[in-house]
């Protein structure tokens, strides 16, 4: 059974960079059946679409965020892993990963992970 | 404001049936099949219903979903209090180039 786990700071001061990693288990990374994503969920709000890599290691990003987004994999430890940049108090949430469904039209995301709070904050 | 329109909230007796709705356009809902989502409190979301109709193994069949134009709906028949939980809708959009999410609905089970 595929899980998935976030790992990373908890804690992250103002205009600094996020870092997060997510350790598959239970099933391989290089599958080409499916995509790997971050989705965040502020406190007390809705989800929201970070971004994506695909199995090529080509990458999808949200256009709002876009600019400060980087999605990489390593496939050595079936991890994947999210740097958000020049982050603010807005950045403050749970932030998840999950396994896509698909290849170029994806929102069927199963399974999650537990999730991580991230909290911005001097 | 989220692309996907939900309710905020839904709520039913122990028994009954509800239905949460997710509104959306053509760009999305219109051209796209739908996902569904529950959130139990403090946990991850997981997977309820997929390609607008289909249940993952495991999920009750007291939980179904619909599409019509660009219009969804979750139905949970038989309501029980374990229920309680927030229901997300999802669906590709073609002008986003990425995936969109209603708002959510808390779902209380009186």
């Amino acid at each position: 059974q595929l899980q998935l786990q976030e790992s990373g700071s908890g804690l992250v001061k103002p205009s600094q960079t996020l870092s997060l990693t997510c350790t598959v288990s239970g099933g391989s990374i290089s599958s080409d059946t499916y995509s790997w994503s971050w989705i965040r969920q502020p406190p007390g709000k809705g989800l929201e679409w970070i971004g994506y890599m695909y199995h090529s290691g080509s990458t999808s990003y949200n256009p709002s965020l876009k600019s400060r987004v980087t999605i990489s994999v390593d496939r050595s430890k079936n991890q994947f892993s999210l740097k958000l940049n020049s982050v603010t108090a807005a950045d403050t949430a749970v932030y998840y990963c999950a396994r896509g469904f698909g290849v170029l039209i994806i929102s069927r995301f199963d399974p999650w992970g537990q999730g991580t709070l991230v909290t911005v904050s001097s | 404001q989220s692309v996907l329109t939900q309710p905020a909230s839904a709520s039913g007796t122990p028994g009954q049936r509800v239905t949460i709705s997710c509104s959306g356009s053509s760009s999305n809902i219109g051209d796209n099949t739908v996902h569904w989502y529950q959130q139990l409190p403090g946990a991850a979301p997981k997977l309820l219903i997929y390609s607008n109709t289909q249940r993952p193994s495991g999920v009750p069949d007291r939980f179904s979903g619909s599409k019509s134009g660009t219009s969804a709906s979750l139905a949970v028949s038989g309501l029980q209090s374990e229920d309680e939980a927030d229901y997300y809708c999802a669906a590709w959009d073609d002008r986003l180039t990425g995936p969109v999410f209603g708002g959510g609905t808390k779902l209380t089970v009186l």
